[in-house]
C-alpha cells in the first residue's frame, strides 16, 4: 500500500506570494493532517480535516488555511508568505477519528521564502 | 508553553548500547503517547506508542516505559545499532469530541550510534 504522498517536495517563493501545497493520504485514510517543522519550533500542529470539515486547528494565523476533497486529498494555502514560513511542511494521515491519535507521515514540502 | 519537554538534545551511544530518550508532559488529559523517528529528508515514521493504562511496552528491541505519577515516558533502544542514527520525537495528544487532538511533539534527540 503506498504511503503518505506530498508534492511538490520542494518549493522557492518570495515574500507576499501564496502558495498551495497538496497531499494524498494512504488508500482508505479518511483524516488529514498538516504539521509545520522548524528547527526553532519543532513539530507544530496546523489543522486536521476529515471528511471535507476542518475539525482541529493548532496556533496559526489565519494566514494558513486547507480544505479536503471527497476523495480526501487536502491542500494547504500559506497566503502572504513571511521569512518565518520557511519550514518543512508534513502530511499525515489516519484511517478514522479514533480516540488514540495514530498517524503516518508524507515526507514533506520543503517551502523556502526568500 | 510548552507541553512536552524532551531531553538530551543529543545522545551518542556507542554500538550494542542502551539508549535512552526522555519526555514529561504537564497536560493531565494526554492519553495516547507515540514516539516517532525521523531520518534526513524524511518524514517521521511511527516506531512505537503507549496508552496510560500499561506501564511498558516493547516492540522488538524498543520499549516505553510510562510513568503516569510522574508524568514522565522514555524510550529504550536495546542492542543499538548504526542504523538507529537518527532524530527521535516523542509525542501526545488528548481525546476531544469525535476523536483525538493534534499531536504535540517535543522538540526531538538526535540520537548517534558509533560503530
Amino acid at each position: 500500500k503506498a504511503g503518505v504522498t506530498q508534492t511538490p517536495r520542494y518549493l522557492i517563493k518570495t515574500r507576499g506570494q501564496q502558495v498551495t501545497l497538496s497531499c494524498s493520504p494512504i488508500s482508505g485514510h479518511r483524516s488529514v493532517s498538516w504539521y509545520q517543522q522548524t528547527p526553532g519550533q519543532g513539530l507544530q500542529f496546523l489543522f486536521e480535516y476529515f471528511s471535507e470539515t476542518q475539525r482541529n486547528k493548532g496556533n496559526f494565523p489565519g494566514r494558513f488555511s486547507g480544505r479536503q476533497f471527497s476523495n480526501s486529498r487536502s491542500e494547504m494555502n500559506v497566503s502572504t508568505l513571511e521569512l518565518g514560513d520557511s519550514a518543512l511542511y508534513l502530511c499525515a494521515s489516519r484511517l478514522r477519528l479514533a480516540e488514540y491519535n495514530e498517524q503516518f507521515f508524507g515526507p514533506g514540502t520543503r517551502l523556502t521564502v526568500l | 508553553q510548552q507541553q512536552v519537554k524532551q531531553s538530551p538534545q543529543s545522545l551518542i551511544v556507542q554500538k550494542g548500547g542502551i539508549s535512552i530518550i526522555n519526555c514529561a508532559y504537564e497536560n493531565t488529559a494526554f492519553d495516547y503517547f507515540p514516539w516517532y523517528q525521523q531520518f534526513p529528508g524524511k518524514g517521521p515514521a511511527l516506531l512505537i506508542a503507549i496508552r496510560p493504562d500499561v506501564s511498558e511496552k516493547k516492540e522488538g528491541r524498543f520499549t516505553i516505559s510510562f510513568n503516569k505519577s510522574a508524568k514522565q515516558f522514555s524510550l529504550h533502544i536495546m542492542d543499538s545499532q548504526p542504523g538507529d542514527s537518527a532524530t527521535y520525537f516523542c509525542a501526545a495528544s488528548r481525546k476531544s469530541g469525535g476523536g483525538a487532538d493534534g499531536l504535540t511533539f517535543g522538540k526531538g534527540t538526535h540520537l548517534i550510534i558509533q560503530p
